[in-house]
């Protein structure tokens, strides 16, 4: 079968480092992305790490090691408008390209 | 650049009711995907389109469920007749190749079925 697990819900203060993990169990893994989606809105992609290491986009970075089937997003500087939830998304190349999303993690940040 | 189109934003209908929702992707993307997001849960992908190619359909209640991309561009789904399970954000997406490219979203349809 496949997986995907992250936490329900991360809270973080304003101006912190907030890490938020994603466990994957899945056949034909092709690499892992991030999305972030506020209230009411659409998901906007964040990242992509399809080789292990660290991917680093601004305040936002995300590490992948597909050893561990284990990739984390690293939120810095954390603002009030980070305020969202935040899906990894697993890549499977197999004989069906497919994508699949976690449950997401909600972020709360506190003044 | 315009970003994904959708319409309409909401919809209320009964149950046993028809629904259709209309996507037009970002212009020159090729890949266009169809998602149910249920509230508190990630994207459910639907159907995933190569140009006019559905390539990808193996999560559509074909039941109920029908989606057509003529001419490659955009797009309807439609379910004929709603349940009520069905209520949803209905969710367009596009990229310009399939998965390993970023995908842009549409705002989505909020659909409440009665």
């Amino acid at each position: 079968g496949q997986s995907l697990e992250q936490p329900s819900e991360v809270t973080a203060v304003e101006g912190a480092i907030v890490q938020i993990n994603c466990t994957y169990q899945t056949s034909g893994f092709y690499g892992l992305s991030w999305y972030q989606q506020h209230d009411g809105g659409a998901p906007t992609f964040l990242s992509y790490n399809g080789l292990d290491g660290l991917e680093e986009t601004g305040r936002f970075s995300s590490f992948l090691s597909r050893s561990d089937s284990y990739g984390y997003l690293l939120l810095q500087e954390l603002q009030m408008k980070d305020s969202a939830s935040y899906f990894c998304a697993v890549l499977k190349a197999n004989r069906d390209d497919k994508i699949i999303f976690g449950k997401g993690t909600r972020l709360h940040i506190l003044p | 650049e315009a970003g994904v189109v959708q319409s309409p934003r909401y919809k209320i209908i009964e149950k046993k009711q028809p629904v259709a929702f209309w996507c037009n992707p970002i212009s020159g993307h090729n890949t266009l995907y169809w998602y149910r997001q249920n509230l508190g849960q990630g994207p459910e992908l639907l159907i995933r389109y190569e140009n006019e190619e559905a390539v990808d359909d193996s999560q559509l209640p074909k039941d109920r469920f029908s989606a057509e991309r003529l001419k490659g561009v955009d797009s309807t789904l439609k379910i004929q007749p709603a349940e009520l399970g069905d209520s949803a954000v209905y969710l367009c997406a596009s990229s310009s190749r399939t998965y390993t490219d970023t995908q842009y979203f549409g705002p989505g349809t909020r659909l409440t079925v009665l």
